[in-house]
């Protein structure tokens, strides 16, 4: 157990719905990272938080956008669905290079 | 930016026997290299990791080794068990501003055969 919770564990919606999937970071880490995995595209990097505030940006899509509250908690939110974004997403949390990651959120579109 | 390659995609083995896989990277400012295992199911967990001012590190039966001149770091497993069985990721990760993004290998798919 990595001590990085997800939920919901697994999500199915249709295509033009919005999601939001969250993540609490391990207690003290204060970076929370949002990935993306697919078959096709295997894991990437989607968006850095730390205490708060956006620190960097990787591969993520307009219709996608993040935040993290002042518990250091962060969601994830999916918006204008299609069914390509149908893939597991996971957060990961860091005090410094090293991350560690959480369970993951399985989303289907249909 | 950061390209990483991970050889072989699948890794077939009989207990007891080793495994190793490779990684190259491109970028000669990464610095630090985690390896993760995903079971099915579950998210990627760290197994052990080597910084670019070392060039290798064991535990129990795992073991990295990096050659920053080659730009290239490899996992060995000793005595494989069934429980090895897994995806295994390598990556490389170098630090911008605050910020440590890892540039993930496709995977590689192990599996221990009893």
């Amino acid at each position: 157990d990595s001590g990085v919770t997800q939920t919901p564990k697994h999500l199915i919606t249709a295509t033009g719905q919005r999601v939001t999937l969250r993540c609490s970071p391990r207690s003290g880490d204060l970076s929370v990272y949002w990935y993306q995995q697919s078959l096709d595209q295997g894991l990437q990097f989607l968006i850095q938080y730390y205490n708060g505030e956006e620190r960097a940006k990787g591969n993520i899509l307009e219709r996608f956008s993040a935040q993290q509250f002042p518990d250091l908690h962060s969601e994830l939110n999916l918006s204008s669905l299609e069914l390509g974004d149908s893939a597991l997403y996971f957060c990961a949390s860091s005090r410094g290079d090293t991350q560690y990651f959480g369970p993951g959120t399985r989303l289907t579109v249909l | 930016g950061e390209n990483v390659e991970q050889h072989p995609s699948t890794l077939s083995v009989q207990e007891g026997d080793s495994a190793v896989i490779k990684c190259t990277y491109s970028d000669s400012a990464s610095n630090y290299f985690p390896w993760y295992k995903q079971e099915l199911g579950k998210g990627p967990q760290l197994i052990i990791d080597i910084r670019s001012n070392v060039g290798e590190k064991k535990d129990q039966r795992i073991a990295v080794t990096l050659n920053k001149t080659a730009k290239h770091f490899s996992l060995h497993i000793t005595e494989t068990q069934p429980e090895d069985s897994a995806v295994y990721f390598c990556a490389a990760t170098f630090a911008s501003g605050g910020s440590y993004i890892p540039t993930f290998g496709r995977g590689t798919s192990l599996i221990v055969h009893p």
